[in-house]
């Protein structure tokens, strides 16, 4: 069965400091992976997906991330984070093939953004 | 404006209460999805639903029940058979129901007992 692991529960950043979150993925074939962003009480955003074709997926509120085959990475970058990105932050695969049994869900990083 | 509602915010339960949450979405989607979130262990599928009449259980099925007699409605009944049921519950969608599908997903109901 796939699975995904986000390494750090908890991440402290500095506001206007480069962030990266870290996602790697178990899967026998190139799954579909995601990045949703969910703030307290609230559902989860899409941040970004990757399907196929270019590594580098950009993303809404200036979020990127790099697909990695060789270390099964899919980790989130910002260049300079702001207060309002302070939220949990989950990493999401999606299988190829037939059915519709949705994603599977890291559990997801803490994003705490210091002044 | 498109989207997926959740009722209640917030609902509280008695032992041996059954309590339903509601979720309903006019994105005119085909799959419907209820994920249970727990602090610290991400989000895990209860029940899922490719077409209205048919649904498939999730990882963690035992103790709830769902209906999906129409295609915007999906609700989800939480059991007396559930004994651990605090958590927060999320209902989501997609267009088809597709492996890998992006979700789209309803703002979710804190659900307690009392």
């Amino acid at each position: 069965a796939q699975s995904v692991t986000q390494p750090d529960i908890h991440i402290t950043v500095s506001e206007g400091a480069s962030l990266e979150l870290r996602c790697n993925y178990s899967y026998g074939a190139t799954p579909y992976l995601f990045w949703y962003v969910q703030s307290p009480g609230q559902g989860l955003q899409l941040l970004l997906k990757y399907f196929s074709g270019d590594t580098l997926v950009q993303g809404i509120k200036g979020f990127e991330a790099e697909f990695k085959r060789s270390q099964s990475s899919f980790n989130l970058r910002k260049p300079s984070v702001h207060w309002s990105d302070a939220a949990e932050y989950f990493c999401a695969v999606g299988l190829s093939g037939g059915g519709a049994d949705g994603l599977t869900f890291g559990k997801g990083t803490h994003l705490i953004i210091q002044p | 404006d498109g989207g997926i509602t959740q009722s209640p915010k917030y609902l509280f339960r008695k032992e041996g209460q059954n309590v339903t949450l509601s979720c309903e979405q006019n994105l005119n989607h085909d799959a419907m999805y209820w994920y249970r979130q727990d602090p610290g262990q991400g989000l895990r599928l209860i029940y899922y639903s490719q077409i209205v009449n048919d649904f498939q259980k999730g990882d963690i099925a035992e103790g709830y029940s769902v209906s999906r007699e129409k295609k915007e409605s999906f609700p989800l009944t939480v059991t007396s058979a559930q004994k651990n049921p605090t958590a927060f519950y999320l209902c989501a969608s997609s267009i088809i129901p597709r492996r890998g599908e992006k979700l789209f997903f309803g703002s979710g109901t804190q659900l307690s007992v009392l």
